[in-house]
């Protein structure tokens, strides 16, 4: 079946730093890729994606690219903030199911 | 647009016990979606639904049922409550199931099983 593991965490920045979070996948077919953020209290909301090979998906700072030969879809961000303290979910959907990692808890201290 | 609403937030339910988790959204969304998300864990699909009418069983399907009357609504139903039922279960929907699609979250509801 699919899977999706993630960097474990938790993981604790200094404001201003930068952050990558890992993420690797096994998938059949030609799956699309996920990133979701879960703020305390809060469901998930879709930070971004991307859907074939190669694409880099993008939003709030953050970037990812679909790296197919390496199946992952590391997130990166150059600069963190406080704001920016949250749980971060890899995900793919492949043949209409989806498949969650863990989740990676960011904390950012000022 | 209200986007996904979840119902109650919280819940304290006996060993035995049953419950109807609620699930609406506004969107007129064909897909819909229950997840568990135990502490520390990713989300594990329970059941989904591609239309009113139509569910089908995920990964953890065991303990729970669902209906799809509406496309609006989409309830899990616990029958006799068990501890290993404790966690946190989102709702979700999507407009489709192809890879394009996000699906959006409700709030969740926190469960605990005593």
């Amino acid at each position: 079946g699919n899977s999706v593991t993630q960097m474990e965490g938790p993981v604790t920045l200094s404001e201003e730093a930068f952050l990558t979070i890992n993420c690797t996948y096994t998938a059949t077919g030609y799956p699309s890729l996920f990133w979701y953020v879960q703020y305390p209290g809060e469901g998930l909301q879709l930070l971004l994606k991307a859907t074939k090979a190669d694409d880099k998906g993008s939003n709030k700072g953050f970037e990812a690219t679909y790296r197919k030969e390496t199946t992952s879809f590391h997130l990166e961000k150059g600069s963190v903030q406080v704001s920016d303290s949250a749980v971060y979910f890899c995900a793919l959907i492949s043949g209409g199911k989806s498949t969650f990692g863990d989740g990676t808890t960011l904390t950012v201290k000022p | 647009n209200a986007g996904v609403t979840q119902t109650p937030k919280f819940r304290i339910l006996k060993i035995g016990q049953s419950m109807t988790l609620q699930c609406t959204q506004d969107m007129n969304h064909n897909y819909m979606y229950w997840y568990r998300q135990d502490p520390g864990m990713g989300l594990k699909l329970i059941y989904y639904s591609v239309g009113a009418g139509i569910t089908d069983k995920g990964e953890v399907p065991n303990g729970y049922n669902v209906s799809r009357s509406t496309t609006e609504d989409f309830p899990l139903r616990l029958e006799l409550a068990a501890p290993s039922q404790t966690s946190v279960y989102f709702c979700a929907s999507s407009y489709g199931a192809g890879s394009s699609y996000e699906q959006y979250f409700g709030p969740g509801t926190r469960l605990t099983v005593t």
